[in-house]
């Protein structure tokens, strides 16, 4: 049970290139999120997805798209990276329905836009 | 839309001390209340959450108080010791659904003094 995984662990881009962080949870949950963490902030939301078939918009938006590709896979998209992008990146998933429930993070990924 | 301030920003006590973190949130209907620990370079985990139907939750040197009519809910920490130091989120939900959003404070930097 690998909980939840994400992809690629470190990334490094340049201003304008796109790229595509992928997430994948095996606890049957229903909801998935992202959300990025500033160095010395907290956790913002970007997306969330209640469950497969539906996304969110949450604080922080702008600049990316994402896609749930099924109940397992919630992958984050910036189409033209900028530096205000620099950032750490954690996907999260939670709840098989029902009241609230413990969200699960991954191990995040360290972006770097240069 | 939900808006949680958390307090301090950052806290310093001797080992063996009692901390105490605060939080207040501005949706009335939020009734879910979790807290989550960072350590230094690692993904968050729940340690404790607490449903609106109690004022209080306890699991060992950890506990949770909550105050709907004031909208605020703190974390309290007893006989601290040096793996309590972290960074600690409190959250709340906006909305009642188990589907909602998670809004996250901007966290509190834990630091034990030995």
């Amino acid at each position: 049970n690998a909980g939840v995984t994400q992809t690629p662990k470190f990334q490094v881009l340049k201003t304008g290139q796109s790229m595509t962080l992928q997430c994948a949870q095996d606890m049957n949950h229903n909801s998935m999120y992202w959300y990025r963490q500033d160095p010395g902030m907290g956790l913002r939301l970007i997306y969330y997805s209640a469950s497969e078939g539906t996304t969110d918009k949450g604080e922080v938006p702008n600049g990316y798209n994402v896609s749930r590709l099924n109940k397992r896979e919630f992958s984050l998209r910036l189409e033209s990276a900028a530096p205000s992008q620099t950032s750490v990146y954690f996907c999260a998933s939670s709840g098989r329905g029902g009241s609230y429930n413990e969200q699960f993070f991954g191990p995040g990924t360290r972006l770097t836009v240069l | 839309g939900e808006n949680v301030e958390q307090h301090p920003s950052t806290l310093s006590v001797q080992e063996g001390d009692s901390a105490v973190i605060k939080c207040t949130y501005s949706d009335s209907a939020s009734n879910y209340f979790p807290w989550y620990k960072q350590e230094l370079g690692k993904r968050p985990q729940l340690i404790i959450d607490i449903r609106s139907n109690v004022g209080e939750k306890k699991d060992q040197r950890i506990a949770v108080t909550l105050n709907k009519t004031a909208k605020h809910f703190s974390l309290h920490i007893t006989e601290t010791q040096p793996e309590d130091s972290a960074v600690y989120f409190c959250a709340a939900p906006e909305g009642y659904s188990s589907a909602s959003k998670i809004i996250f404070g901007s966290g509190t930097r834990l630091s034990i003094r030995p």
